[in-house]
């Protein structure tokens, strides 16, 4: 089976708080994507990172980070020093080599930095 | 164009009337997926297309749905004696279908449906 799990609804923060949104996937295939995509209010969703299964480096993109783990099939994603204008939805996504080019989307963190 | 481009962004009907929804992928996306965002909710699959291929309608919620994609290029998503039910915002996306962006997804901004 294909499964994204993101088990935090809802995460409100401080403004400069740093927050860590959890990604968990389930899947059979030995090689797939994981993505995680970001959904302002305005509601255009916008791609943010890749990562295929062959690598678990750890990927930072300035205030943003992206930890890869095989182990725990996990694909967590930490904002350093929050801002208002990271509130949104994220979403973390997998797709896999024998899934058809589908998909799997999770249900989504929404997440509100508080100034 | 410069990014993927839905019409219209907001659509009221009654129900048990159609409504088309449109598309228009970036250019030379040969990959054009439909999704669907319920209020406060995830995206469902419903359709997607990669260029001269059969498209995988296997997230199609009834026989109601359908979509077309033309020419390989702009896709339409007709729903058919729309129910209250049907009320969403439909997300198309595109992606090159090869190379190194093959699978990275291009959100459209959704076309609202509202079904009274």
């Amino acid at each position: 089976a294909q499964k994204v799990t993101q088990a935090q609804t809802e995460i409100s923060v401080v403004e400069k708080e740093d927050v860590t949104l959890d990604c968990v996937y389930e899947t059979r295939d030995t090689t797939y994507y994981l993505f995680w995509y970001k959904q302002p209010p305005s509601g255009e969703l916008v791609f943010l990172i890749r990562r295929n299964s062959f690598d678990e480096q750890n990927e930072i993109s300035g205030r943003y980070s992206w930890n890869f783990q095989k182990s725990t099939s996990s694909f967590n994603f930490t904002i350093t020093a929050s801002q208002v204008v990271d509130s949104a939805v994220y979403f973390c996504a997998l797709s896999g080599s024998n899934t058809g080019n589908q998909f799997y989307f999770g249900t989504g963190t929404s997440l509100t930095v508080i100034p | 164009g410069a990014g993927v481009s839905q019409s219209p962004s907001n659509k009221v009907t009654e129900k048990g009337k159609d409504v088309e929804l449109r598309c228009d992928p970036i250019s030379g996306h040969t990959a054009l997926y439909w999704y669907r965002q319920s209020l406060g909710q995830g995206l469902e699959f419903l359709i997607y297309f990669q260029g001269n291929s059969a498209p995988d309608k296997s997230g199609l919620p009834s026989d109601r749905f359908s979509a077309e994609r033309t020419g390989g290029s702009v896709s339409t998503l007709t729903i058919q004696r729309t129910q209250q039910e049907d009320s969403a915002v439909y997300l198309c996306a595109s992606s090159p279908g090869q190379g190194a962006g093959a699978n990275v997804l291009t959100f459209g901004a959704g076309s609202r449906l509202t079904v009274l």
